[in-house]
């Protein structure tokens, strides 16, 4: 069974550092990995994925994540906070049975102060 | 073009009551999924469409919860009787078949008081 684990449940950051959002995943075969983010009030936006092409996945909002096979990692990361990046952050494995469903974290809730 | 909508943005109804959630997907999007997200529970699935069939069911949590989709488009998810415990957001996604990006809506977030 596949199963991704958040390993922070909240994140404190300042303006203008970098952000480290960590992710560990489990899965018998390759997975799709993605991160998505989350604003108060909002729905759930795709910030970046990655299936199995470039290890080093480029998303929205200069956030980047690198899968690391041997750590069996994903952990996204960003240069430089700002402030509108405070939200809930969601890794998130694909199931590749067929129904390509999908199986949550249990989120990151990243603050940037100022 | 347009996203992925569901109606009603709000609910609150009273213990007992049956409600309707609405999902309407992107057009052209085969695959339709909904999840449910709670204090307690996170994010999890709960049924996919493959058009207007429902091939995984797994994740409905308990008979209470129904849902049909027709023309191979619009979804409803329905909840009879009920319980406080149903308080939550309710997602829908959508996405090509066979492709595993899922496009999001807004979700409906019920209230049972």
């Amino acid at each position: 069974a596949q199963s991704v684990t958040q390993l922070d449940s909240h994140v404190s950051v300042s303006e203008g550092t970098p952000v480290l959002l960590r992710c560990n995943y489990s899965s018998s075969y390759s997975p799709s990995l993605f991160w998505y983010v989350q604003h108060p009030n909002k729905g759930l936006q795709l910030l970046l994925k990655y299936t199995s092409a470039a290890t080093l996945v480029k998303g929205i909002n200069g956030f980047e994540a690198e899968f690391k096979k041997s750590e069996t990692s994903f952990h996204l990361t960003k240069p430089s906070a700002h402030m509108s990046d405070a939200a809930e952050y969601f890794c998130v494995v694909s199931e590749a049975s067929g129904t390509y469903k999908y199986i949550f974290g249990t989120g990151t809730r990243l603050k940037v102060l100022a | 073009g347009a996203g992925v909508s569901q109606s009603p943005s709000n609910k609150v109804t009273e213990k007992g009551k049956d409600v309707e959630l609405r999902c309407d997907p992107i057009s052209g999007h085969t695959a339709l999924y909904w999840y449910r997200q709670s204090l307690g529970q996170g994010l999890e699935f709960l049924i996919y469409f493959q058009g207007n069939s429902a091939p995984d069911k797994s994740g409905l949590p308990s008979d209470r919860f129904s849902a049909e989709r027709t023309g191979g488009s619009v979804s409803t998810l329905t909840i009879q009787r009920t319980q406080q415990e149903d308080s939550a957001v309710y997602l829908c996604a959508s996405s090509f078949p066979g492709i595993d990006e899922q496009y999001f809506g807004p979700g409906t977030r019920l209230t049972v008081t």
